[in-house]
């Protein structure tokens, strides 16, 4: 089975920290994708990426970045960690557009 | 809007009934997707069914597409405490494939 693997289950950040967010799927996927997950909001894609070195903007980029220098990882970047950053934070990876997601178990972030 | 809309908000039921949830969707797809979400954890996929298809079964699962209507719907037989989660469904759309726009979900609870 693949396996989308997020660094941590659980992470408490003080306000203005940088955080990194780390994803690594073990079954070659091209396509990697980075969601928040809020009570009322439901999940809201913030960057995700078709292949090695490249990326794109989702519906809520403000306030991250994201980097993939190499196929199997695709890390989540908070520049300056905020309290409205507080959410559960969902990786995902599938191997084209015709196949289904498989995500991580999730991290959920507290920034204090 | 590319996501799914799942009706109803929220679902409770006896354990043993069946339990049917449904999605609507405004784009034409190429294929709908649904998934599950235990409290707390990542989603996981449940089945794919492309725009071709009427019907299609996993197990227990259920789902039917219906193109014409923009619609779809999950049933979910002989129902368990285990299938306690939230369900949504993740519309393909044709443009704008590379990304799934997911909606607030169901909640279902089986009540033992």
């Amino acid at each position: 089975d693949v396996k989308v693997t997020q660094s941590s289950r659980y992470l408490v950040k003080r306000t203005g920290e940088k955080v990194f967010l780390e994803c690594v799927q073990d079954m070659d996927h091209e396509n990697m994708f980075w969601y928040r997950q809020d009570p009322g909001l439901g999940l809201r894609l913030i960057y995700f990426s078709y292949d090695v070195k490249m990326k794109e903007k989702g519906d809520i980029p403000e306030g991250y970045s994201v980097s993939r220098e190499k196929k199997e990882r695709f890390s989540l970047i908070l520049e300056s960690a905020s309290t409205n950053q507080t959410s559960m934070y969902l990786c995902a990876s599938r191997h084209g557009t015709a196949y289904g997601y498989t995500f991580g178990s999730g991290t959920r972030l507290t920034v204090v | 809007s590319q996501q799914g809309e799942e009706d109803p908000q929220a679902l409770s039921i006896q354990e043993g009934e069946n339990a049917t949830m449904n999605c609507s969707y405004k784009t034409s797809i190429n294929n709908l997707q649904w998934y599950r979400q235990n409290s707390g954890r990542g989603l996981v996929h449940l089945i794919l069914i492309r725009s071709n298809e009427r019907e299609k079964h996993s197990g227990r699962l259920r789902v039917t597409l219906d193109t014409s209507k923009k619609s779809s719907s999950l049933l979910i037989t002989a129902s368990r405490a285990a299938d306690t989660a939230s369900y949504f469904c993740a519309p393909r759309p044709i443009q704008g494939a590379q990304k799934l726009v997911f909606g607030q979900g169901t909640r279902l609870t089986i009540n033992p």
